[in-house]
């Protein structure tokens, strides 16, 4: 079935360096792609949408500049936390979605923690 | 604005129990209907996917079911095994080619031995 990847799985780091995470589609080509973020115990919150070679849309509340989303083809996509800080720990997850009404896949996500 | 309802948020059963779990959503106006599972620590499962013209799919112990009129869609599971265990969400999409998911808050599972 179809698979999305997502890298890394973990990252540990300190307080302003920039991480980036990237999301692959590996056997389908994604004209749409999602991040999520997950708090513990939460559902996924909607940060952002981006569709190959466009600007991303991003939901209400989130900082554009804070995380940058580069979909630069229609396998991958990369969200870079820049000058991370604690209160950006979390989970985050990435999916991709072909054209139509074909299911979302999701990747297993990348925990983010920030000393 | 659509909202997706699943009760309740945890329920234990023993080995062998066939299940049911619920969501309810607001606006019928859907796409379709995606049933997921998470395991701790993990990304989302695609299980199955219902369009809206659907009223049910099957994938092996699972099936769900659709009633779109009254905003309600179902996951049976059956002959429920420890290994079934996991966060069980459903999400609705509405019409649109870039249109989002709504997801509810999942139901936590445990299957005890």
């Amino acid at each position: 079935g179809a698979v999305v990847s997502q890298h890394p799985s973990r990252v540990i780091c300190k307080s302003g360096t920039s991480v980036k995470i990237e999301c692959r589609s590996l056997d389908f080509q994604a004209t749409t792609m999602f991040w999520y973020r997950q708090f513990p115990k939460q559902s996924l919150m909607l940060m952002a949408t981006s569709n190959e070679g466009s600007k991303a849309t991003y939901e209400q509340g989130v900082e554009k500049d804070k995380f940058l989303i580069n979909h630069a083809s229609l396998t991958l996509s990369t969200l870079t936390v820049t000058s991370a800080h604690p209160e950006d720990s979390s989970f985050y997850i990435c999916s991709a979605r072909e054209p139509g009404g074909q299911p979302q896949h999701f990747g297993d996500g990348t925990r983010l923690s920030i000393l | 604005k659509q909202e997706v309802t699943q009760i309740p948020a945890a329920l234990s059963v023993p080995e062998g129990e066939n299940l049911v779990l619920n969501c309810s959503f607001t606006d019928s106006a859907i796409y379709n209907l995606q049933w997921f599972r998470q395991d701790p620590g993990k990304g989302l499962t695609s299980l199955l996917l219902i369009q809206s013209s659907q009223r049910e799919q099957t994938s092996g112990r699972l099936n769900a079911s659709l009633d779109k009129s009254s905003g309600r869609s179902t996951l049976y599971i059956a002959a429920s095994q420890p290994g079934d265990s996991a966060t069980y969400l459903c999400a609705v999409r509405p019409p649109g080619a870039n249109s989002k998911l709504t997801f509810g808050k999942g139901i936590t599972l445990s299957v005890r031995p």
